[in-house]
């Protein structure tokens, strides 16, 4: 089945540190997703992006679409201990024919520290 | 609109029992699915649903199951409950045709 690999797992940054993390597929995407999890509580979206080289911000965060349609890359500048929590990639890949569902990443734990 | 609603936010169960647990998805959303999420785990696909129908399944035994009634409200039913069923359950709805899923608050299932 298709596969999400993100990076990193983890991390630990101090607060005021800028962030990055990204996510690579096997196959070419058409949609990708990046979504915030806090603990004990459902992922919430955060940014959309649908073309190939497609850079769009939500405040602070900053994520592009990847030229080669495999990957993507979420930025977080100036963290804040809010920040923390579990960020997972998302997408759904080109039509192969057939209903496609969104795959998820293996998503990447942020801890900032005061 | 009101976002996606997991019933319970909490169940403890016994190993042997089984469960149900609901979602109302988003006014107009009519594709719903569901994950398990075990701790230090990610999203582990379960199933999802549309026009009453079962279109996608993951890597789950028989016993966990579901469906969706005409109104888009999903159930998700987990017969003989095991310890490792212990998770968060968490659903997601949106839009035929879309991508973009919102998540309710999930259902901590905890087995004994």
């Amino acid at each position: 089945g298709q596969q999400l690999n993100q990076s990193p797992q983890s991390m630990f940054i101090q607060e005021g540190e800028d962030v990055s993390m990204n996510c690579t597929s096997s196959s070419i995407f058409n949609t990708w997703l990046w979504y915030k999890q806090d603990p004990g509580e459902g992922p919430v979206l955060l940014i959309a992006l649908y073309k190939a080289g497609e850079l769009t911000s939500n405040g602070r965060l900053t994520a592009q679409f990847g030229i080669t349609r495999k990957d993507s890359f979420l930025n977080i500048s100036a963290s804040i201990p809010s920040d923390v929590g579990i960020y997972f990639c998302a997408g759904r890949p080109m039509n192969s024919g057939g209903y496609q569902k969104v795959t998820f990443g293996t998503g990447t734990k942020l801890q900032v520290i005061p | 609109k009101a976002g996606v609603t997991q019933t319970p936010r909490y169940l403890i169960k016994t190993r042997g029992q089984q469960v149900t647990l609901s979602c109302s998805p988003i006014s107009g959303h009519r594709s719903v699915s569901w994950y398990q999420q075990t701790p230090g785990q990610g999203l582990q696909f379960l199933f999802e649903y549309f026009s009453e129908t079962q279109r996608n399944k993951g890597n789950f035994p028989g016993r966990f199951s579901g469906r969706q009634f005409s109104n888009s409200r999903s159930e998700m039913n987990v017969s003989t409950l095991e310890l490792g069923d212990s998770a968060l359950y968490l659903c997601a709805s949106k839009e035929l045709g879309n991508t973009e899923a919102f998540f309710g608050q999930g259902t901590r299932l905890t087995v004994v």
